[in-house]
């Protein structure tokens, strides 16, 4: 069945360093949304991706969906302490989600 | 106002019992859904409904049965529960099911079974 897997499933960053996590799907995905997840809290929804090749920017967020539609990035640039969570690609229709990338920032 | 909203948020029982978590959602959105998040943090998806109707029903045991009364409302029963159930259950609704929908998920259901 549709596989959507995500790497690194950890990732420990001082403050001020870089962040990316990666999303591949073993099929073409007609869109791709990501959702964050802070520690005891709920997904929220952050981004949606529909064009191959698209890159869009929240602020130290850049969203980056592959040319052929199967693997999505989200780069976070110079981390703080509230980019804390799990990060979650989702694709199928939106309610196929990846397998998460935790994130913790180290003051 | 809360826009998905679940009850219980926590909930304690012993194994065999049966159990029920309600959710209701405000945002007039056709479609719900209830995924499971287990210990590791994978979030999948078990059922969805849209407008009353069942559209998605993952490989779930068949002692979990979804039930929505009305498009604003889609409640889990839970019978015999297995140790195995323990997890953090989410409520979701968006406004359909096809295509891109952004999803609005609920405070979430820690459910121990003992």
């Amino acid at each position: 069945g549709q596989q959507v897997m995500q790497i690194p499933q950890y990732q420990h960053v001082q403050e001020g360093e870089d962040f990316t996590t990666y999303c591949n799907s073993s099929t073409t995905l007609s869109n791709i949304q990501w959702y964050k997840q802070r520690p005891g809290g709920h997904p929220v929804f952050l981004i949606q991706l529909v064009k191959s090749g698209e890159v869009k920017k929240q602020k130290r967020l850049t969203f980056q969906f592959g040319e052929a539609k199967k693997n999505s990035s989200l780069h976070i640039t110079a981390t703080q302490t509230t980019d804390v969570g799990t990060y979650f690609c989702a694709g199928i229709d939106g309610y196929i989600f990846g397998t998460g990338t935790r994130l913790k920032v180290l003051a | 106002d809360t826009a998905v909203s679940q009850t219980p948020k926590y909930l304690v029982t012993q194994m065999g019992n049966d159990k029920s978590i309600k959710c209701e959602q405000n945002l007039g959105h056709d479609t719900m859904y209830w995924y499971k998040q287990d210990s590791k943090k994978f979030l999948k998806i078990m059922f969805s409904y849209n407008n009353k109707e069942l559209i998605i029903n993952e490989t779930v045991p068949n002692r979990f049965s979804p039930k929505s009364p009305d498009k604003a409302h889609l409640n889990l029963h839970i019978n015999s529960l297995e140790l195995g159930d323990s997890a953090v259950y989410f409520c979701a609704s968006s406004q359909g099911y096809q295509g891109a929908n952004t999803q609005y998920f609920g405070p979430g259901t820690r459910l121990t079974v003992l």
